[in-house]
């Protein structure tokens, strides 16, 4: 089975654009998340959707917003791009999104879209 | 909010020595707790992960970590490290019940010498 999949790969944006990542989760994961991993840091939680729904936000402007689609994929949409934007983002998916038992849920990370803000 | 503490940034070893990267959370209630491993220009992958009973978790390639609860830590371990474990480590832990967030710990680099 594929994996997580993301696009694009490396992307250079000026400031002030407006940048669209896009993600294709696990065949079979219904919840997708976004995460921002700046040089040097671990990843920070920006979105979870499951089901087309926005499960949870981390503490990011409302610049940052997405969405997911039927088929489970997702975009993550970023406007009036700011140099410390530039960072690499994670994709990852999972089976489901809430509740305990979460044993099983774990999620799985697409290789990431570079991002770079001049 | 829970946050994950990663003390150890930068570790350097030569290749057969043993291997103990620290990871302390704060969050008082149930946790489920993963290592991470980000090998270079490669995506995050898990290592090995806790969400209940043997506090001492066995994972791929020869980790192993141990949950302490009464220390708030997840150390992960290895006997023998080889070159190839070059890697980024990432700790991360999210609270038992809820939205599955977890929050991770900003990193550790591990360098292992031939």
């Amino acid at each position: 089975d594929a994996g997580v999949t993301q696009s694009p790969t490396h992307l250079i944006k000026t400031r002030g654009q407006h940048v669209t990542l896009r993600c294709s989760p696990i065949s079979g994961h219904k919840s997708v998340s976004w995460y921002q991993q700046v040089l040097g840091q671990g990843p920070q939680f920006i979105f979870q959707y499951y089901e087309k729904e926005e499960r949870g936000r981390g503490n990011f402007p409302d610049r940052f917003s997405a969405r997911q689609f039927p088929n489970y994929s997702s975009e993550l949409n970023v406007n009036a791009l700011l140099l410390g934007d530039s960072a690499l983002y994670l994709c990852a998916s999972s089976v489901r999104d809430t509740g305990p038992p979460l044993s099983g849920n774990t999620i799985y990370f697409g290789e990431g879209s570079w991002l770079t803000v001049v | 909010a829970q946050s994950v503490s990663q003390h150890n940034h930068h570790v350097i070893l030569s290749e057969a020595a043993s291997l103990e990267l620290g990871c302390n959370y704060s969050y008082g209630g149930t946790v489920n707790l993963f290592w991470y491993v980000q090998y270079p220009g490669q995506h995050l992958q898990l290592l090995l992960k806790y969400f209940s009973g043997d506090p001492l978790v066995k994972g791929i390639k020869g980790f192993e970590a141990e949950f302490i609860k009464s220390k708030f830590s997840f150390n992960l371990r290895k006997p023998s490290v080889q070159w190839s474990d070059t890697a980024e480590y990432f700790c991360a832990v999210n609270a038992g019940g809820g939205s599955y967030i977890p929050t991770f710990g900003r990193g550790t680099s591990l360098i292992v010498h031939p």
